[in-house]
């Protein structure tokens, strides 16, 4: 069975500090896997995914993401934070061999942003 | 902005009533669409997948007579909680799936049902 382990329920930078969300997974089977950005009063949103073509996973605005194998992890980072990037970012798994659709979540992690 | 529209937003029903959410595709057809949960302080729980015109499959431990899905187009899909309880107060999201792009997952805003 596939999981999803964030850790960190809760993190909070300043603004123009990086941002370094932590994602582990456990799969039986070459993982997809993906980040997606919960605003307030909005639904999810997909920030970038790693579907095995490459390793770094460039996403929307300025998050990537890198898969590592040995460390069965794939972490969100952004260089530096910027006050709308507040939000709950959760990282998933999927058991479809590339669908999106049956995805496993992680229980999300809350960036805040300070000025 | 969105391409999957979920109404109402948010419901508050008397406990023991139904309560029906829907789920639209603005913008493309929708042959799959996937409802899901999310507990207080808890990750997103797959409910349901739901196929146009076929019914619908539901993850163990969901109860399926209490959780009526209907996909009756391609664009809409429907999640019905009947005889609501307290316990069922939750935010439940929906996505839909199109076949363009590499079959592309889009969210919709989710809804707040809270039973009283």
């Amino acid at each position: 069975a596939q999981s999803v382990t964030q850790l960190g329920s809760h993190v909070s930078v300043s603004e123009g500090a990086l941002v370094l969300l932590r994602c582990n997974y456990s799969s039986s089977v070459p993982p997809y896997l993906f980040w997606y950005v919960q605003y307030p009063n909005q639904g999810l949103q997909l920030l970038l995914k790693y579907t095995s073509a490459a390793t770094l996973v460039k996403g929307i605005n300025g998050f990537e993401a890198e898969f590592k194998k040995s460390e069965t992890s794939f972490h969100l980072t952004k260089p530096s934070a910027h006050m709308s990037d507040a939000a709950e970012y959760f990282c998933a798994v999927s058991d479809y061999g590339g669908s999106q659709g049956n995805l496993i979540f992680g229980k999300g992690t809350k960036l805040s942003v300070k000025p | 902005g969105a391409v999957v529209s979920q109404h109402p937003s948010r419901v508050i029903c008397k406990s023991g009533t139904s309560v029906k959410i829907e789920c639209r595709s603005l913008d493309f057809q929708a042959t799959t669409m996937f409802w899901y949960r999310q507990f207080p302080k808890k990750s997103l729980m797959l409910m349901a997948t739901s196929n146009e015109g076929s019914k619908a499959t539901y993850e163990q431990g969901v109860e399926k007579d209490k959780f009526l899905i209907n996909h009756a187009s391609l664009t809409l899909s429907t999640l019905t909680v009947t005889s609501a309880h307290p316990e069922d107060s939750s935010f439940y999201i929906c996505s839909a799936a199109t076949a363009e792009g590499g079959n592309t997952i889009y969210f919709g805003e989710g809804s707040w049902l809270t039973v009283v």
